[in-house]
């Protein structure tokens, strides 16, 4: 399979625990990117890695949050401390960077907070 | 105003008919234009991408721009039961950021 996979694919959570996600891009794919979709919305993006450096992050990315990408291959998103606000769908997608606009994306993980 | 508008629908139209899906977008500027189609449940899938104005198919497809008006439209024809999912348009921003609207949602009926 060449496609972006996601694991796990849904997570539920009590409040205050901490939860990784884990996204395996498409491996030509040197750009991956993180987005955060809840219901009735558009994904929204949250951080982007070219290879292994993380070259941007947005204001919705809170302290909480973090991202890795260690070997410029598979990529980390880590949420401490979840709140219940943090209940959404973790979508990961990848690109070349001369291609921005093309991009692949997974399956999702769905995050329940309780 | 939000970069990229979209009519969230439902949008129910009979098996067979053509259907338009519609987006208005803000900045003038912006070149590249996108339409995503996403199942329940899973996560989008690119159907085509245009630049500049123009037309652009792809079998039952067809994406159009017209930036004289910012407005970006999706057309199905032969709509098939299958086709029924939400439909996000999006393009590239002046930050090279991926801006999704939030979605038609088309119900295609047998």
């Amino acid at each position: 399979d060449t496609g972006v996979s996601q694991n796990p694919r849904h997570k539920i959570t009590k409040r205050g625990q901490n939860v990784t996600f884990r996204c395996d891009p498409i491996s030509e794919h040197n750009r991956l990117y993180w987005y955060r979709q809840t219901l009735g919305q558009g994904p929204e993006f949250l951080t982007y890695f070219q290879n292994e450096a993380q070259l941007e992050k947005s204001r919705l990315l809170s302290d909480r949050f973090s991202a890795e990408r260690p070997k410029g291959s598979f990529s980390t998103l880590e949420i401490q401390r979840t709140e219940q606000g943090d209940s959404a769908m973790y979508l990961c997608a990848s690109s070349f960077p001369g291609e921005l606009y093309e991009q692949y994306f997974g399956p999702g993980t769905r995050l329940t907070v309780t | 105003q939000k970069e990229v508008e979209q009519d969230p629908g439902p949008l129910s139209v009979p098996e067979g008919a053509i259907v338009s899906l519609n987006c208005t977008y803000s900045n003038s500027a912006f070149q590249y234009f996108m339409w995503y189609r996403q199942y329940s449940r899973k996560g989008p899938e690119l159907l085509m991408y245009t630049y500049s104005s123009g037309n652009k198919e792809d079998g039952r497809f067809t994406a159009q721009v017209d930036k004289s008006s910012k407005y970006i439209s999706l057309f199905i024809r032969d709509s098939q039961p299958s086709d029924s999912a939400t439909y996000l348009c999006a393009t590239l921003n002046r930050d090279d950021k991926i801006i999704f609207g939030k979605g038609t949602r088309l119900h295609i009926l047998p």
